[in-house]
């Protein structure tokens, strides 16, 4: 399809472990955007792609997470060491260089226990 | 620093019009946007307002005052398909691309 995808849909992990979530934008968008969702909340940014370097790694709630882009396509989120408050809905959207809107994947579920 | 507030939830009827509001306080403006959301799914975009004024998208309409920090979205003729999470966000600082978003409306239509 022409959308923003996400893999996997949804995660189950066990705390402690490493998770990694995958993200390819629309063709063609250089800018690449990774939010997080928790249940009943707002959106909450993590970072910001524009091509394969993070201008804006400020939403990044701790060292255990990363982030990585390359070849101006696909990034993968990384979270070490998961805890139970990592649970949320992880957000993928891409834009086209230097204007809006942002468009969304569907997002991966991810469950700590 | 960045603050959106926006109303939690709101009910409206079938074939009624229903007004979200949202005000914001950010540094910089580049640009408010509002996206709809259905439970489970992605947002989708609904509308974009850089000017003050009115903006109009068929059954919705945003509209937009820089001078008083304050949207709204405008739902007329409103559908069953319509119950869903409305969320305001605003482009802030020219050099910082992500949206804030407020935590968004939950709209119930009901019949």
């Amino acid at each position: 399809g022409a959308g923003v995808s996400q893999s996997p849909s949804n995660k189950v992990t066990e705390k402690g472990k490493d998770v990694e979530l995958r993200c390819d934008p629309i063709s063609g968008h250089t800018a690449l955007y990774w939010y997080r969702q928790r249940l009943g909340q707002g959106l909450e940014f993590l970072i910001y792609f524009q091509g394969n370097s993070a201008p804006d790694k400020s939403g990044l709630p701790s060292d255990r997470f990363s982030a990585e882009r390359t070849g101006e396509s696909v990034s993968t989120l990384t979270i070490q060491r998961t805890q139970q408050e990592d649970s949320a809905v992880y957000l993928c959207a891409s834009s086209i260089q230097g204007a809006q809107p942002q468009h969304f994947g569907d997002g991966t579920r991810l469950s700590i226990l | 620093g960045q603050n959106i507030d926006q109303p939690t939830e709101m009910t409206a009827t079938e074939g009624a019009i229903v007004q979200i509001n949202c005000t914001y306080q950010t540094s910089g403006f580049n640009g408010l946007f509002w996206y709809q959301q259905h439970a489970g799914e992605a947002p989708t975009f609904l509308s974009y307002n850089v000017l003050d004024g009115l903006e109009e998208k068929g059954r919705f309409s945003s509209f937009l005052s820089r001078s008083k920090g304050y949207s709204y979205l405008l739902l007329k003729e409103l559908q069953m398909k319509d119950s869903a999470s409305y969320l305001c966000a605003v482009s802030g600082d020219t050099g910082r691309r992500a949206l804030t978003f407020g935590s968004g409306t939950r709209l119930q239509v009901q019949p």
